[in-house]
């Protein structure tokens, strides 16, 4: 069963460094979207993605955050200038089409900024 | 701003019985409603949904109810099974984006 993945499971990181967070959505989906959840909160969604365009973004997501997809597969979120409250949980997700509520996850990563 | 809560933060259910988890929200324009289920190191899988237009809709062992009215939606599971032990979000679809409530563990005790 086709499923998204994403890489690195856990991410270690001092505060003020840039992480990427890499995404393989499910490969016949076009529609791909961050979500975070911060521990003991609910998932919040960051940005949805499509064409190679942001298409809704929500207030998290600052100019310390950019998404790319830089070649047929990948989906990335980079943080610029990571922050202590960036440590949460990072989910990519996939539809096939827009504006769709079947969403597949990621297993996500773990980010901890220290 | 909580659109999507979710009041119980755990419950613990007998194998066999009904498991109930509840939902509230607060904004009206929400197209879908989902529950998700959650496993400790994996993302949320979908399980069900419900479209804000029905008011109830049932998969196996799992129905959604809708109460529009009341802005309620709820989780019916039976009969509940040790693998269905895990963290069950509610979340509403609408411009675009899921919004998530903040979760239930369910505990399914043999």
């Amino acid at each position: 069963e086709p499923e998204v993945t994403q890489t690195p499971s856990h991410q270690v990181t001092q505060m003020g460094q840039e992480v990427i967070l890499r995404c393989v959505p499910i490969s016949n989906h076009l529609y791909f979207y961050w979500y975070r959840q911060i521990l003991g909160q609910k998932v919040e969604f960051l940005v949805s993605f499509y064409n190679n365009e942001i298409s809704e973004k929500s207030e998290i997501f600052d100019d310390q955050f950019s998404v790319e997809r830089p070649d047929g597969s990948n989906f990335t979120l980079k943080i610029r200038s990571t922050k202590l409250e960036d440590s949460a949980m990072y989910f990519c997700a996939s539809s096939e089409v827009w504006s769709s509520y079947e969403q597949y996850f990621g297993p996500g990563t773990r980010l901890t900024v220290t | 701003d909580q659109q999507v809560k979710q009041n119980s933060p755990s419950l613990s259910v007998q194998e066999g019985r009904i498991s109930i988890l509840n939902c509230d929200y607060t904004n009206s324009m929400f197209d879908y409603f989902l529950w998700y289920k959650k496993y400790p190191a994996e993302g949320p899988t979908f399980l069900i949904s419900i479209s804000s237009i029905k008011d109830k809709n049932e998969d196996g062992r799992f129905t959604v109810f809708l109460n529009k009215s009341a802005k309620h939606l709820s989780l019916h599971i039976v009969p509940s099974q040790p693998g269905d032990s895990a963290v069950y979000f509610c979340a509403a679809f609408g411009n675009e984006k899921l919004t998530f409530g903040t979760g239930t563990r369910l505990t399914i005790i043999p």
